[in-house]
């Protein structure tokens, strides 16, 4: 069965600065790998997925997020953060394997961008 | 132009009630879910639907049943409302035809359902 561990409930950075929001998955097969966020009273919206080839994918809003399969993460990443950017992350697996093509939430990460 | 919408948006009930949540998505999609976000924002889905046909249905109380009319709906009905139902309750869709199979979710904006 799949899983996926957002071991940060917050992260807390200063605008300007680099931000990292931390993800590890886990399936039986190959993944194919989500980034959302959610702001208060939203559904959750799409930032960018891996399916495969380049391990550095890029996304919406200048996020882009590393795969490395070795150490089955998925962590997100901005250079520069901003006040807007503050939110609930989730990263999410889908094992290609699995033919109901559920999708695994983890824990959320609450992201606090300070001015 | 809303993609997914649920309605109501914000749902309060009586323990005891039976009570249904609505969604809709125009965005062509051929299969549908219901997620449920507890209080500690922990997501967790409940069922999906591929072309009307159930495809997950995850361990739920079978006081909760789904119904796909079409493929651009998937409701809700939720009989004996207890209070651990409050929560706020996703719907999803998304598309698993051909090279969309690996297309992400597209959700709705909640609905937001009270138990007192």
């Amino acid at each position: 069965a799949q899983s996926v561990a957002q071991p940060e409930d917050q992260v807390n950075v200063a605008e300007g600065n680099p931000l990292t929001v931390k993800c590890t998955y886990s399936v039986s097969g190959n993944p194919y790998l989500f980034w959302y966020v959610q702001y208060p009273n939203r559904g959750l919206q799409f930032l960018l997925k891996y399916i495969t080839g380049d391990n550095l994918v890029k996304g919406s809003y200048g996020f882009e997020a590393e795969f490395n399969k070795s150490q089955t993460s998925f962590h997100l990443k901005k250079p520069s953060a901003l006040v807007s950017d503050s939110a609930l992350y989730f990263c999410a697996v889908r094992d290609r394997g699995d033919s109901s093509y559920k999708l695994i939430f983890g824990s959320g990460t609450r992201l606090l961008v300070r001015p | 132009d809303t993609a997914v919408s649920q309605t109501p948006k914000y749902l309060v009930t009586q323990m005891g009630n039976d009570k249904s949540i609505k969604c809709e998505q125009n965005l062509g999609h051929d299969t549908m879910y219901w997620y449920k976000q507890d209080s500690k924002k922990f997501l967790k889905i409940m069922f999906s639907y591929n072309n009307k046909e159930l495809i997950i249905n995850e361990t739920v109380p079978n006081r909760f049943s789904p119904k796909s009319p079409d493929k651009a709906h998937l409701n809700l009905h939720i009989n004996s409302l207890e209070l651990g139902d409050s929560a706020v309750y996703f719907c999803a869709s998304s598309s698993r035809t051909g090279s969309s199979y690996n297309s992400p979710l597209h959700f709705g904006n909640g609905t937001r359902l009270t138990v007192t």
